[in-house]
């Protein structure tokens, strides 16, 4: 598609559950970042894929925090064990493999744990 | 690493009014975007903005890479205009984008 779909919008878990966020990117797009924004202004990038392989993963947290993107896939990212300071808006973004060409955001998932 | 700076951290202004945004970096970057999040917490590209100088209707923007800033210009404001504007930058191609801490404009009616 032309856009960066994200689902849910919204995602409201228990603590101590599991969560899970999916992103469609753009397609044709081989890159893939997620990014978590916290406190309504703060954004933390967490890891980025080039197709399916890890690109960047120095921003993840080792233990709780995984993601994926299998092809023909959207690409996941999961949070097992939810703890009450995951809550956050998550964005995912794409760009094309090539020079001079912008991160294209989706409108993020809210994620809520209780 | 690389040190985003957003001023003013807050803005509020008078329907019609023009406002400037100002974000320093601290080091060479090969790409500087601008964002407006709305109230609904949507990421609205304004611009893609590495170098020179861009215009989008009442929006435009200046990056003097050299000296390691960028302008946001915004004219006429209206109230569709408020939320928070980000200034994003890449310090390499296909890295991840570090944020500016975000100006928050507020208008008037």
């Amino acid at each position: 598609g032309e856009e960066v779909a994200q689902t849910p919008k919204h995602l409201v878990r228990g603590e101590g559950q599991k969560a899970k966020l999916y992103c469609a990117p753009i397609k044709g797009h081989s890159y893939v970042f997620w990014y978590q924004q916290v406190l309504k202004n703060e954004f933390k990038f967490l890891i980025s894929f080039q197709n399916e392989n890890v690109f960047d993963e120095t921003g993840m947290p080792k233990e709780r925090f995984s993601a994926k993107c299998l092809p023909n896939s959207p690409c996941s990212l999961e949070i097992q064990a939810t703890k009450l300071e995951d809550s956050a808006v998550y964005f995912c973004a794409s760009s094309p493999d090539s020079q001079y060409q912008p991160q294209h955001f989706g409108d993020g998932t809210r994620l809520s744990i209780l | 690493g690389i040190q985003v700076e957003q001023s003013p951290p807050d803005l509020i202004l008078q329907e019609g009014a023009n406002s400037t945004l100002r974000c320093n970096f601290s080091d060479s970057v090969n790409n500087l975007q601008w964002f407006h999040q709305n109230p609904w917490g949507q990421l609205i590209n304004l611009f893609y903005i590495p170098s020179g100088t861009k215009q989008n209707g009442r929006l435009s923007a200046t990056t003097v890479a050299t000296e390691r800033y960028s302008l946001l210009y915004i004219s006429s404001s209206q109230t569709t205009d408020s939320g928070v504007y980000f200034c994003a930058v890449e310090r390499w191609r296909d890295d991840k984008i570090i944020f500016g801490k975000g100006t928050r404009l507020h208008i008037l009616p």
